[in-house]
Parts: structure tokens; C-alpha cells; sequence
């Protein structure tokens, strides 16, 4: 296993537009994270799954984002009609026994015209 | 709401001198604290952790401090290498499952 990986890494879109994109975490993994990161800050949590049940969401989840873990293996993160504040950089992460050592991918750059 | 803070944006030593990154948070309910390194293009990679019942955490080059009167808490790298040049970020994190990452230091580290 070559760790977390994320698909595309990058995606240009117009706003209004929507975007999927995909997570395959570390297989034994059963925590899978969301992050978004601006340029300039620190990855910023966005929701939690725990095998599939999602467990925690945070309040920068708006109703526009939906994100899914339908088998506990890899994820979907969803942005529905796209905004220029969305364009970030998401990041995924994946854990194991201990939840704050995640391991992360390498991110989906995404960019808002 | 900024509960992480990583004051300096940026930090330049030598190499084989000792590299500070300093920490502050604002949560008192924090109990567990990490340092992620991360390179360009990369996601973030885990360095180093401490709990709140420790004050320090040592592996190998990089040591962790952790005041918690102070709400502090600062990774050593000693002796600091080229390789160690990197962007470093503080996190912390409470019974809930998120963590907190501060903006980040940019460390580079001059041969």
C-alpha cells in the first residue's frame, strides 16, 4: 500500500458548476478525515467518517457539500453549484487506532473561475 | 475562530543549529498536541505528539515542549539538516475527533 491517495489532484471549474472529488484511504483504515486549506492557513476539518457512518461535520460544511464512505473503503467529497470561496486545496487523511496520528494524501487542488 | 496560533510565518537557521518552532492555542480543552512537516506538493506528514499529562516528548532530533499554564508548546529540532526544510504545522485536538492546525512556519534550513 502506497498510502492515502487523492483523485484529481487538480480541477479547474466554473462557478456554478459541480465537483466530485475521490479519497482511497490506507486499506486497514477505518477513519477517513476531510480537510480544506487556503493559502496561507493550516488544513481546516471538515467531517469525519468512521467505517461509513459519517460522525462529525463541521459548520464550514455547508449544505452544498455532501460527502460519502458508502463501503468504509474510499470517500467522495462533493461540492454542489461551486463558488470562487471554494477554491482550496482538500485534503484527506486516514487513521487507524489512534485517531490524531492521520496520515495524509497528497490533496485536490481545486479552482474556481 | 484562530484556537491554533503559529506566529511566525517563517524561520531560517543554519545548518547543525538548533531550529525553535513555537505554538500557542487558546482552548483550554485541548489535551493532545501534534506537529505535522509538510513539503511542497505533498500533504502533511506526522512528526511528533504530546499529551497534556507530559510537559516533553522526545524522538530523536525533535523534541516537544508543552506549557500548558502558558498554553505553549514549541518543537525542537536539534541538530537542524537541509532536509529538515520544510513548512511545519501545530495541532491540536480534545475528546472530539477534529483537530486544530495552526497557519503553519515556513523552516528553511541554510547548509
Amino acid at each position: 500500500d502506497t498510502g492515502v491517495s487523492q483523485n484529481p489532484r487538480h480541477k479547474i471549474t466554473k462557478r456554478g458548476q459541480n465537483v466530485t472529488f475521490r479519497c482511497d484511504p490506507i486499506s486497514e483504515h477505518n477513519r477517513l478525515y476531510w480537510y480544506r486549506q487556503t493559502l496561507g492557513q493550516g488544513p481546516e476539518f471538515l467531517t469525519y467518517f468512521q467505517n461509513e457512518a459519517q460522525l462529525e461535520k463541521s459548520r464550514l460544511l455547508s449544505d452544498r457539500f455532501s460527502a460519502e464512505r458508502p463501503k468504509g473503503s474510499f470517500s467522495t467529497l462533493e461540492i454542489q453549484r461551486t463558488e470562487q470561496g471554494d477554491s482550496a486545496m482538500y485534503l484527506c487523511a486516514s487513521s487507524f487506532l489512534d485517531p490524531w496520528t492521520q496520515y495524509f494524501g497528497p490533496g485536490t487542488r481545486l479552482l474556481v473561475l | 475562530d484562530q484556537q491554533v496560533k503559529q506566529n511566525s510565518p517563517s524561520l531560517s537557521v543554519q545548518e547543525g543549529r538548533i531550529s525553535i518552532l513555537n505554538c500557542d492555542y487558546t482552548n483550554s480543552m485541548f489535551d493532545y498536541f501534534l506537529w505535522y512537516k509538510k513539503y511542497p506538493a505533498e500533504g502533511p506528514t506526522f512528526l511528533i505528539s504530546i499529551s497534556s499529562i507530559k510537559d516533553k516528548n522526545e524522538d530523536g532530533r525533535f523534541t516537544v515542549f508543552l506549557n500548558k499554564s502558558a498554553k505553549h508548546l514549541s518543537l525542537h529540532i536539534v541538530p537542524s539538516q537541509p532536509g529538515d526544510s520544510a513548512v511545519y504545522f501545530c495541532a491540536a485536538s480534545d475528546d472530539n475527533n477534529d483537530m486544530r492546525f495552526g497557519a503553519g512556519t515556513r523552516l528553511t534550513v541554510k547548509p
